[in-house]
């Protein structure tokens, strides 16, 4: 079965820390998306990546980093820049612009 | 500055009734707007779009309205059923430039429909 898969489920960050959110697909989609969701409120783009080795900042990308070295695979970084990092942390992926995305079931993050 | 936006946090109707969702843009370069289905700890999932060049698009139960000159669409759900409780959010994308490949997100409406 195709599909994105995010792991882990729960994570939780020391203040300081780094830590990498892995986000995995199967659907042999060009186009992958990072989303940061705050509760009560929509999805807000952080970085999208239109093809392997290539990637572009969302709105609001202060204190995240990606790579995508692997078509399949489009990893995000909260660096400890980032200094307001709790929130539910959603991946997607679409075949081409203006397509559906399909989603992963997202990563929660907390601070200890 | 929200370009999309999605008045109602809350909805409630009767099982079998109309259930009607509305989302308004500001931003005229966007030509392809989608509706997303969300239930508690999982990813939205994919409902139904619509391009700027229609003004309805039909699914099943599921009905996508866009009026351009208004910047205003709305997702029609005939009949409603207990299952279609969940968060619905608005979406809206452009091919050209400045837009292209990003998606912007209204905050939700929450659908809850009671037996």
């Amino acid at each position: 079965d195709g599909g994105i898969t995010q792991s882990p489920k729960y994570l939780f960050r020391k203040e300081g820390q780094n830590v990498t959110l892995s986000c995995e697909q199967n659907l042999n989609h060009d186009a992958m998306y990072w989303y940061r969701q705050d509760p009560g409120q929509g999805l807000r783009l952080i970085y999208y990546s239109q093809i392997v080795n290539d990637f572009q900042k969302g709105d609001i990308a202060e204190g995240y980093s990606v790579s995508r070295e692997k078509k399949e695979s489009f990893p995000l970084t909260v660096t400890s820049a980032q200094k307001n990092p709790t929130a539910f942390y959603l991946c997607a992926s679409s075949p081409g612009f203006n397509q559906p995305q399909h989603f992963g079931d997202g990563t929660r993050l907390s601070i200890l | 500055d929200q370009q999309v936006k999605q008045n109602s946090p809350s909805l409630s109707v009767q099982e079998g009734r109309i259930s009607i969702l509305n989302c308004d843009y500001t931003n005229s370069m966007f030509d392809y707007f989608l509706w997303y289905k969300k239930y508690p700890a999982e990813g939205p999932t994919f409902l139904i779009s619509i391009s700027s060049i229609k003004d309805k698009n039909e699914d099943g139960r599921f009905t996508v309205f866009l009026n351009k000159s208004a910047k205003h669409l709305s997702l029609h759900i005939v009949p409603s059923q207990p299952g279609d409780s969940a968060v619905y959010f608005c979406a809206a994308t452009g091919t050209v430039r400045t837009n292209a490949g990003k998606s912007t997100f209204g905050d939700g409406t929450t659908l809850t429909v009671k037996p």
